[in-house]
């Protein structure tokens, strides 16, 4: 079982990513896959979650500006990223979450980072 | 939602010492619980689940315990690769982990 995140860059406040997370070993669309985020030298923070019926859910920091969806054949779920904020600025993990409740999440991708600045 | 407060927020222990992280959660915790540990540069690794169940793989110097709002991660014989922070996560409403302990080895 692997997770693979790609997509991060630097960009200007205002500006746009897609961020990957790609999957080996399972298939994405069994099970929920969440994304979580960490600002440099900080905790961190759950961001959104894709259920494997499709529901989304979204943090309060970046919900109207965040979507996350799933490409079946592709074996990857996306996160959009857009109206980027140097707040936004952290490495981004995705993971799966085993239990399906938000806390055993037994895979977690390698992080890519997205950095928001001018 | 369900804030959770770790302490001590930073710890200094040597080697083969025991170590005990708490975390206290602002309401009663219902659900699921856990615990995770994250190196310097890494993700998050899984440890334990509903408060007290080793995941697969983990070294059985790890153990936890705890319910309702008062939980806590043990290190029974602390190692050299255990030097790292540790989050607890609860997700009543959604995932929220606690604010971390960094524990370094003397």
């Amino acid at each position: 079982v692997q997770l693979v995140e790609s997509g991060g860059d630097l960009v200007q406040p205002g500006g746009s990513l897609r961020l990957s997370c790609t999957a080996s070993g399972f298939t994405v669309s069994d099970t929920y896959i969440r994304w979580f985020r960490q600002a440099p030298g900080k905790g961190l923070e759950w961001v959104s979650v894709i259920y494997s019926g499709g529901r989304t859910f979204y943090a309060d920091s970046v919900r109207g500006r965040f979507t996350i969806s799933r490409d079946n054949s592709k074996n990857t779920v996306y996160l959009q990223a857009d109206n980027l904020r140097a707040e936004d600025t952290a490495v981004y993990y995705c993971a799966r979450d085993r239990g399906n409740g938000g806390t055993v999440l037994d895979f977690w991708g390698q992080g890519t980072m997205v950095t928001v600045s001018s | 939602a369900i804030q959770l407060t770790q302490s001590p927020s930073s710890l200094f222990a040597s080697v083969g010492d025991r170590v005990t992280i708490t975390c206290r959660a602002s309401q009663g915790i219902a659900s699921g619980f856990a615990w995770y540990q994250q190196r310097p540069g890494k993700a998050p690794q899984l440890l334990i689940y509903d408060a007290s169940t080793l995941d697969a793989g983990v070294a059985s110097r790890f153990s936890g315990s705890g319910s309702g709002t008062y939980f806590t991660l043990t290190i029974s014989g602390l190692q050299p690769e255990d030097s790292a922070t540790y989050y607890c996560l609860q997700a009543e409403t959604y995932p929220l982990f606690g604010g971390g302990t960094k524990v370094e080895i003397k």
